[in-house]
């Protein structure tokens, strides 16, 4: 059983810049969500996807945005890149459970560290 | 909006001494979980609070859901060096805008001197 997978694991990227940032879910997940997680902070609810959709969202702008494959790897993309967007991307994969499929568990990928210069 | 807090912010041990971490939420929550990250790694899930006053032994890990599903905590009886590294709870709301939404409280670092 693979985990997940995310790419690349450093990147460095200038103000007003793009970013994509890759994630393979775990084997058997169908469900990915991101998190960004910055220097001494807890991981903060990007959005999550579902059946290629978007089914959840935080308190992150519109630039901020995804895609989820038939494969249920998953894209985040970032526009404009600001100095506040340096973090620690992390991107988790989840399985509906039996008693409700909201009581998911995450499994975490390694992250994708961003930094914006 | 929804909001855990967790404390303390650091805590620093003796090895064999025991560690206690407290999480709040500001709203009710379907469930309750707990992450553990090392240094420069991931969240790794520890484990899944469901039920009022629900209490869960791993080993030398406690962890207890409160009476009113707003609060939790994490005790560890006799830290070991590897015990090092930042536990997060992390609370869902089913009743929440957000669906699938985890709240992650600020985490609590632990270090463990031998």
């Amino acid at each position: 059983e693979t985990g997940v997978t995310q790419s690349p694991t450093h990147l460095i990227k200038t103000r007003g810049q793009q970013v994509t940032l890759r994630c393979s879910s775990q084997s058997g997940h169908n469900t990915v969500s991101w998190y960004q997680q910055a220097l001494g902070q807890g991981p903060q609810f990007i959005f999550q996807y579902y059946r290629e959709e978007e089914n959840g969202r935080g308190n992150f702008p519109p630039r901020f945005s995804g895609l989820q494959f038939p494969n249920y790897s998953s894209e985040l993309n970032v526009n404009a890149l600001e100095l506040d967007d340096s973090a620690l991307y992390l991107c988790a994969s989840s399985s509906p459970q039996s008693g409700g499929f909201r009581a998911n568990v995450l499994t975490f990928g390694a992250g994708s560290r961003l930094t914006v210069l | 909006g929804q909001q855990v807090m967790q404390i303390p912010q650091y805590q620093h041990v003796q090895e064999g001494e025991d560690f206690t971490t407290y999480c709040n939420s500001s709203t009710t929550l379907s469930n309750i979980q707990w992450y553990k990250q090392r240094p420069g790694g991931h969240p790794v899930f520890l484990i899944q609070l469901v039920k009022s006053g629900e209490v869960k032994k791993q080993k030398r890990l406690t962890f207890q859901f409160g009476e009113a599903k707003k609060n939790s905590s994490l005790h560890i009886t006799a830290t070991q060096t590897t015990d090092v590294g930042t536990y997060f709870c992390a609370g869902y709301n089913a009743g929440g805008t957000s669906y699938g939404k985890l709240t992650f409280g600020q985490g609590t670092i632990l270090t463990v001197h031998p």
